[in-house]
C-alpha cells in the first residue's frame, strides 16, 4: 500500500487569496489524482496528474483556477486560486496502487480541509 | 454521462442487523467497481473491488458485494453489522473514477 501525506491538514483563507496544497507519497507512482469533497457531497475528480506532462482536468475544472504541479514521481501540488466561499471543501490527493493488488485500487491521503471566508 | 447512484444516504441499524447498501451505475461498457469506507477521522480505505470473474466479491471485515450486470448494480452487504462499522461508505466505478454520494451508516450498540 502507499502512504500519502498532505499539507496543510486544514486552513482558513480569505476570499481572493490562493492556497497551495502539497501531496507526498512514500513510493514512486505514475498517476496522482486530486479530488474535491464538498460538504455533504461525494468526491469529485478535479484532475489527473502524470509526472512530466500537463495535468488532465475534468469537466468544470480549469487550470487557471486549479493549477497543478507534478515535479517528480512522489510529489504533487494543487493550488486553489482566487478563492471564494464556494471553494470551501476537503481536497484529497490519491494514487493508484499496483502490483499484486491490481493496478486500479486507489489510496487516499488524509485530505486538506479548506474554509474560505 | 456516467454516474453512480447510492440510494441510501443515511442508514441506522442495531448491532447484529443485516446490511445492504444499494449502488447503481450508468456506464454501459466494461467497468471496475469499488466500495470504499471512511471511518470517522480516518482516510478513505478500499473495502472491496470487482474487476471480472465471480460476481460475488468478498472484502475485508465480513463485507461482500454482488455485481449484477443486468441491473447495473453493485450492492454491498454484511450479514451482521457491528458498532465499529459506523462509517461512510462510497461506491465507485473506475471509468473516470466516479464516486457515489456516499451512505452514512450508524450502528447502534
Amino acid at each position: 500500500s502507499a502512504v500519502i501525506s498532505q499539507k496543510p491538514s486544514r486552513d482558513i483563507c480569505q476570499r481572493g487569496t490562493s492556497l497551495t496544497i502539497q501531496c507526498q507519497v512514500d513510493s514512486q507512482v505514475t498517476m496522482m489524482f486530486w479530488y474535491r469533497q464538498q460538504p455533504g457531497q461525494s468526491l469529485t475528480l478535479i484532475a489527473t496528474a502524470n509526472q512530466g506532462s500537463e495535468a488532465t482536468y475534468e469537466s468544470g475544472f480549469v487550470i487557471d483556477k486549479f493549477p497543478i504541479s507534478r515535479p517528480n514521481l512522489t510529489f504533487s501540488t494543487l493550488t486553489v486560486s482566487n478563492m471564494s466561499p464556494e471553494d470551501s471543501s476537503i481536497y484529497l490527493c490519491s494514487v493508484e496502487g499496483g502490483g499484486k493488488r491490481g493496478p486500479y485500487e486507489q489510496y487516499f491521503g488524509p485530505g486538506t480541509r479548506l474554509t474560505v471566508t | 454521462a456516467q454516474s453512480v447512484s447510492q440510494h441510501n444516504h443515511h442508514v441506522i441499524l442495531s448491532e447484529a442487523a443485516s446490511l445492504e447498501l444499494g449502488c447503481n451505475y450508468s456506464y454501459g461498457g466494461t467497468v471496475n467497481l469499488f466500495w470504499y469506507v471512511q471511518y470517522p477521522g480516518q482516510h478513505l480505505q478500499l473495502l472491496l473491488k470487482y474487476f471480472s470473474g465471480d460476481p460475488l466479491v468478498k472484502g475485508i471485515k465480513g463485507f461482500e458485494a454482488e455485481f449484477i450486470k443486468s441491473k447495473f448494480s453493485f450492492n454491498l452487504r454484511k450479514p451482521s453489522v457491528q458498532w465499529s462499522d459506523t462509517a461512510e461508505y462510497f461506491c465507485a466505478v473506475l471509468y473516470k473514477y466516479i464516486f457515489g454520494t456516499g451512505t452514512r451508516l450508524k450502528v447502534l450498540a
